[in-house]
């Protein structure tokens, strides 16, 4: 049981590049969320979905959008990176009590 | 000002007690929650209490909600250097979209 896997693990871009964020769970739960973390911020909810097909915005959904075609995986897309964007993505997916967490994405944007 | 407050940072001697911190606002808070992150890794669900709840036990791990001065507290016995990392505190209210609203997070530096 791998719960939440978030690929790629680590990534550089270029300011003004484009690239998609990927969360797979294989736990069948209905929500997932996308979140940021940056020093002394906390998480910051970034995106969400209830389910298979459905997305809502966040705290912070400015320059990103995401997508949820299979209930097991949730994509983030980067369409022009900014450096603003510089920081550590998180993936969850909830029961509904409590939610897991992927061991995160790094992103740096030069 | 913030939903979740949490003081930043804590030091303890490595064998004491940890005890942090947390306040919360909304009094319709459901659920309470502790997450720990270790260094380069994703938040960990380390426990939590439901608000009709005022105690929760684990091993060396014990909560306290205070619902009325909407104050959390976890407890850490015999606080050991693997103990190091961020915890995180978080509240929710039941139904919706089950999205809980974190605090900033609280370092802890164990020390020998």
């Amino acid at each position: 049981n791998a719960g939440v896997t978030q690929t790629p693990k680590f990534r550089v871009l270029k300011t003004g590049q484009s690239m998609t964020l990927l969360c797979a769970q294989d736990m069948n739960h209905e929500y997932m969320y996308w979140y940021r973390q940056d020093p002394g911020m906390g998480l910051r909810l970034i995106h969400y979905s209830v389910g298979e097909g459905t997305t809502a915005k966040g705290e912070v959904p400015d320059g990103y959008n995401v997508s949820r075609l299979k209930k097991q995986n949730f994509l983030l897309g980067l369409e022009s990176a900014a450096p603003s964007q510089t920081s550590v993505y998180f993936c969850a997916s909830t029961t509904g009590t409590s939610q897991y967490f992927g061991a995160g994405t790094r992103l740096s944007v030069l | 000002g913030e939903d979740v407050e949490q003081s930043l940072f804590l030091s303890v001697r490595e064998g004491d007690s940890s005890v942090i911190n947390c306040t919360y606002t909304d009094s319709s808070s459901t659920y309470l929650y502790w997450y720990k992150q270790e260094p380069g890794a994703g938040l960990q669900l380390l426990t939590y209490i439901f608000s009709n709840m005022d105690m929760k036990q684990d091993q060396r791990l014990t909560v306290l909600l205070n619902k009325k001065d909407k104050h959390l507290s976890l407890r850490i016995a015999d606080t050991q250097t693997g103990d190091s990392a961020i915890y995180f505190c978080a509240e929710r209210k039941s139904g919706g979209s089950y999205i809980p609203t974190f605090g900033r997070g609280t370092s802890l530096i164990v020390h020998p």
